[in-house]
């Protein structure tokens, strides 16, 4: 198994760009989540699905959509980037949030 | 909203003990922690259930105070590979939330 996969693992955007964050996982896990973590602010939750075609706000959702069309993946989608998600973002998931999370290896995003 | 964690960080010698503690002002299911190394992924260390379950680490242990909304994770006897970014996760029954970090640095 391949475990959480995440792409790009580095990007450099200019303001007002859009992207998406991929996130895939092998391991059939129906809850998956995106943090973002900055210095001093550790993991915050941005969104979060507890399965195919649901979806939900976590903490820090603005700037950020998200959609959940397989159990596989979990894509986020910055529509205008701003310096202040600059940031680390990492991706996660389980079989449920009472459960285990496995992490991806993170994005590294700087927005100019 | 995410939970309060304490000490923000702290400095050990290899063998030394240390406690980081971990409140919430919501009713929690449950506390996970996990451990992160520079520049690496958060890894799972130990669940704690309420009715006083536990899954986890060997070597590590954890309390969880439900009433009181708290957890403390207990780091004894340390060593070198202890050092890192420790985040506890709190489960409020629909998602998990994680606090601030403590980062615990164990020097020889």
């Amino acid at each position: 198994n391949a475990g959480v996969t995440q792409t790009p693992k580095f990007q450099v955007l200019k303001t007002g760009q859009s992207m998406t964050l991929q996130c895939a996982q092998d391991m059939n896990h129906e809850y998956m989540s995106w943090y973002r973590q900055d210095p001093g602010m550790g993991l915050r939750l941005i969104h979060y699905s507890v399965g195919a075609g649901i979806t939900d706000q976590g903490e820090v959702p603005n700037g950020y959509n998200v959609s959940r069309s397989t159990t596989e993946d979990f894509p986020l989608r910055l529509l205008s980037a701003a310096p202040s998600q600059t940031s680390v973002y990492f991706c996660a998931s389980s079989p449920d949030w009472t459960d285990t999370q496995y992490f991806g290896p993170g994005t590294r995003l700087t927005v100019l | 909203q995410q939970p309060v964690q304490s000490p923000q960080a702290v400095i050990l010698r290899e063998g030394e003990d240390a406690v980081i503690n971990c409140s919430s002002s919501k009713a929690l299911y449950s506390v996970h922690w996990y451990r992160q190394k520079h520049g690496e992924a958060p890894v799972f260390l130990m669940i704690l259930l309420k009715g006083g379950e536990q899954k986890g680490h060997e070597k590590i242990s954890a309390s969880f105070n439900e009433k009181k909304q708290q957890s403390s994770l207990y780091l004894t006897a340390s060593q070198l590979s202890y050092s890192g970014t420790y985040f506890c996760g709190t489960d409020n029954g629909s998602r998990l939330t994680f606090g601030e970090g403590t980062q615990l640095t164990v020097n020889p």
